[in-house]
């Protein structure tokens, strides 16, 4: 199975801040890299698909970049709904496979 | 609108049998392949299998002499079983529509199941 793996785990952050999470693939995944946000109690929500496409409704501070085994999310503008944590899954084989979670919490 | 809603026992016996059904609205279930994922409490995600619209199954190899997944296009809904059930299968369970390209666009809300005498 290919394994995932985010960094940081857990990050501090504050309203307005630019903030940045990292996955990394075990092999190359070309661009099969999906982000979603979960909050306490609840579903996770797709954010980006196909590495770098905003899915419907995200607000546009959100943004996915990179290919191959390295891959970014970035917030640009933190807003204090997106205090959650954010899980990358791979869907280039099967089993599709998530990251371990990168929790942003408040400063 | 997509939504997806689980339904089964909240509480499971060890050795048991759980079964889950998820039902799907504002769509065709046979559009969409359509998983399950679970989620141990405080951890990350972990995948269960999907079905395709036609009826052919994936399961993660970890669970795959535990697990059937089925589909009944009636009643628009997909069903998960997981024989012998013990304490790491304690977990929230969802069910979720994978895309072609992979990604879970559509989520159901989750259903707790723990494994107790």
């Amino acid at each position: 199975d290919i394994q995932m793996t985010q960094s940081p785990s857990s990050l501090s952050a504050s309203v307005g801040d630019r903030v940045t999470i990292i996955c990394r693939a075990s092999q190359s995944i070309s661009t099969s890299l999906h982000w979603y946000q979960q909050k306490p109690g609840k579903a996770p929500k797709l954010v980006i698909y196909g590495a770098s496409s905003l899915e419907r409704g995200v607000p546009s501070r959100f943004s996915g970049s990179g290919s191959g085994t390295d891959f970014i999310l970035t917030i640009s503008s933190l807003q204090p709904e997106d205090f959650a944590t954010y899980y990358c899954q791979q869907s280039f084989n099967s089993p599709p496979t998530f990251g371990g979670g990168s929790k942003v919490e408040f400063k | 609108q997509v939504q997806l809603q689980e339904s089964g026992p909240g509480l499971v016996k060890p050795s048991e049998t759980l079964s889950l059904t998820c039902t799907l609205s504002g769509a065709s279930i046979s559009n969409y392949f359509c998983s399950w994922i679970r989620q141990p409490a405080g951890k990350g995600l972990e995948y269960v299998g999907r079905i395709h619209p036609g009826g052919s199954v994936s399961y993660n190899s970890s669970l795959q002499s535990r697990v059937t997944m089925s589909l009944d296009t009636s009643k628009n809904q997909f069903s998960l079983m997981l024989d012998s059930m013990s304490a790491a299968d304690t977990a929230v369970y969802y069910c979720a529509t994978i895309s072609y390209s992979g990604y879970m666009p559509y989520w159901g809300q989750g259903t707790q199941v723990t494994v107790s005498s």
